[in-house]
């Protein structure tokens, strides 16, 4: 099973700055299946990106993807308001398809 | 654009089985394209996969519940459901489903990310 490791749990930042977070595969994924999701509360994940970089539809251009093997990054340019929600990457590789624990991202 | 809404019972007695039921609107379950996916999240273990089932009726789940789940398709309804048995309080969660677009891999389907989700829904375990 391959599990992955979301760092940091709580990141602060201003907005307008930049944020990146972090998702550790524990083994090498072959084909880049790796998504990303944001989650407000009270609200289902909505997708933001898959395959490691492609961004989903409707998605703002200051959300992108990279990565391979086993270290993925999201980062998202430009801080806005709404952008302070739990990240949580995904992995379709090999089942069981398994999530990250999480990064709030939260407003310093 | 597809929509997905989860319903069933929000209490569940421990021992007994949860059974919730995902609507698909927009969009038909019929299609080769897409399978649907269960995903449920609590406090204690985030974010788990339960299961998928593909337009054909063929079903994947995770071994960690394999042995209590079952997950049907409707066709007719365009709907799936889930039924998990033998409950206890650590099934307590939020319940979502969602699609999964397929893909072709070297002469196999694939399943992949889920897009979109429906809100999800609470279901408590407790006597």
């Amino acid at each position: 099973e391959i599990v992955l490791t979301q760092s940091p749990g709580i990141l602060s930042v201003s907005p307008g700055e930049r944020a990146t977070l972090s998702c550790r595969a524990s083994q090498t994924m072959s084909g880049n299946y790796l998504s990303w999701y944001q989650q407000k509360p009270g609200q289902a994940p909505r997708l933001l990106i898959y395959d490691a970089s492609s961004r989903a539809t409707g998605i703002p251009d200051r959300f992108s993807g990279s990565g391979s093997g086993t270290d993925f990054t999201l980062t998202i340019s430009g801080l806005e308001p709404e952008d302070f929600a739990v990240y949580y990457c995904q992995q379709y590789a090999a089942s069981p398809y398994s999530f990250g624990q999480g990064t709030k991202l939260e407003i310093k | 654009q597809v929509q997905l809404q989860e319903s069933g019972p929000g209490l569940v007695k421990p021992s007994e089985t949860l059974s919730l039921t995902c609507n698909v609107s927009g969009g038909s379950m019929s299609s080769s394209a897409y399978y649907w996916g269960w995903i449920r999240q609590s406090p204690g273990k985030g974010l788990e996969w339960i299961g998928s089932i593909y337009y054909s009726g063929s079903t994947y789940y995770n071994p960690s519940l394999k042995s209590r789940v079952t997950i049907s398709g409707d066709a007719s309804h365009n709907q799936f459901s889930l039924k998990l048995n033998s409950v206890t309080a650590a099934d307590t969660a939020v319940y979502y489903c969602a699609r999964q677009p397929m893909t072709m891999v070297r002469g196999a389907t694939r399943m992949n990310w889920f897009d979109p989700w429906g809100q999800g829904t609470l279901v408590t375990v407790s006597s």
